[in-house]
C-alpha cells in the first residue's frame, strides 16, 4: 500500500515567489493535514482538511493557503516567501474516526 | 510556557542501554499522546499511541503518561544502532471538528555499537 505521498521533494525558490506542494493521502483517508517543521523544531500544525473543508487553521499568516481536492488530494500555497519559510513541509492523513496520523517524507522548501 | 517542553538533547547512550524520554505540558484538554520517531530527512514514523495514563509496552518500548502531573515518557529498552532518531513527543487535541498535534522539540538519539 502506498502511503503519504509528496511532491516535489526538494525545491530553492527566492524571496518573493510562490510554491504550491502537492500530497496525495493514504488511500481511504479523507482528512489531510499540513505541518511546517523548522530545522531543529518539531512539526508545527498549519491547515486541516476534511472532505474538503476547512477544519483547523494554526498560527500562519494568510500568505499561506490549501486546497483539498474531490480525491482527497491536497495543495499547500505559499505567496510572498520569505527566508524564514525554509523548512520541511509534511503532509499527514488520517482515517475518519481515527486520532493517528501517518506522515509522507516532506517537501523541503530552501528560500534565497 | 510553552504547550510542550522537550529536552532537545542530544543524547548518547551505548548499545544495550536503557533510554528515557520525557516531555511535560500544559494544557490539560490534550487528549491522546504520541511518540514519533524521525530519521534524518525523512517523515516522522508512529511509534507510540494512548489516550489515557498508565503504561502501555510494545516490544522494546514502554509509553507512560501521567496525566495528573502533564507527563509523559518514552522508555526504550536494549537500545540497538537502529534506534538513532530523533524521537518526537506530540499531544493531540480534537476542538470544534479540528484535530491537530502539538509536538515537542525533538530529542536526538544516537546509540553507539
Amino acid at each position: 500500500d502506498a502511503g503519504v505521498t509528496q511532491s516535489p521533494t526538494h525545491l530553492i525558490k527566492t524571496r518573493g515567489q510562490q510554491v504550491t506542494l502537492r500530497c496525495s493521502p493514504i488511500s481511504g483517508h479523507k482528512s489531510v493535514s499540513w505541518y511546517q517543521q523548522v530545522l531543529g523544531q518539531g512539526p508545527q500544525f498549519i491547515f486541516q482538511y476534511y472532505e474538503k473543508e476547512e477544519r483547523g487553521r494554526g498560527n500562519f499568516p494568510d500568505r499561506f493557503s490549501a486546497r483539498q481536492f474531490p480525491n482527497y488530494s491536497s495543495e499547500l500555497n505559499v505567496n510572498a516567501l520569505l527566508l524564514g519559510d525554509s523548512a520541511l513541509y509534511l503532509c499527514a492523513s488520517r482515517l475518519s474516526g481515527a486520532n493517528v496520523l501517518t506522515f509522507g517524507a516532506g517537501s523541503r522548501l530552501t528560500v534565497l | 510556557q510553552k504547550e510542550v517542553e522537550q529536552d532537545p538533547g542530544p543524547l548518547s547512550v551505548p548499545e544495550g542501554a536503557i533510554v528515557s524520554l520525557n516531555c511535560t505540558y500544559s494544557n490539560s484538554a490534550f487528549q491522546y499522546f504520541m511518540w514519533y520517531r524521525q530519521y534524518s530527512r525523512k517523515g516522522p514514523e508512529l511509534l507510540m499511541y494512548t489516550y489515557s495514563s498508565g503504561n502501555k509496552e510494545d516490544g522494546r518500548f514502554t509509553a507512560q503518561v501521567d496525566k495528573s502531573s502533564k507527563y509523559i515518557s518514552l522508555f526504550i529498552r536494549d537500545s540497538q544502532p537502529s534506534d538513532s532518531a530523533t524521537y518526537l513527543c506530540a499531544m493531540g487535541l480534537t476542538q470544534g471538528g479540528s484535530e491537530k498535534l502539538v509536538f515537542g522539540k525533538g530529542t536526538k538519539l544516537t546509540v553507539n555499537p
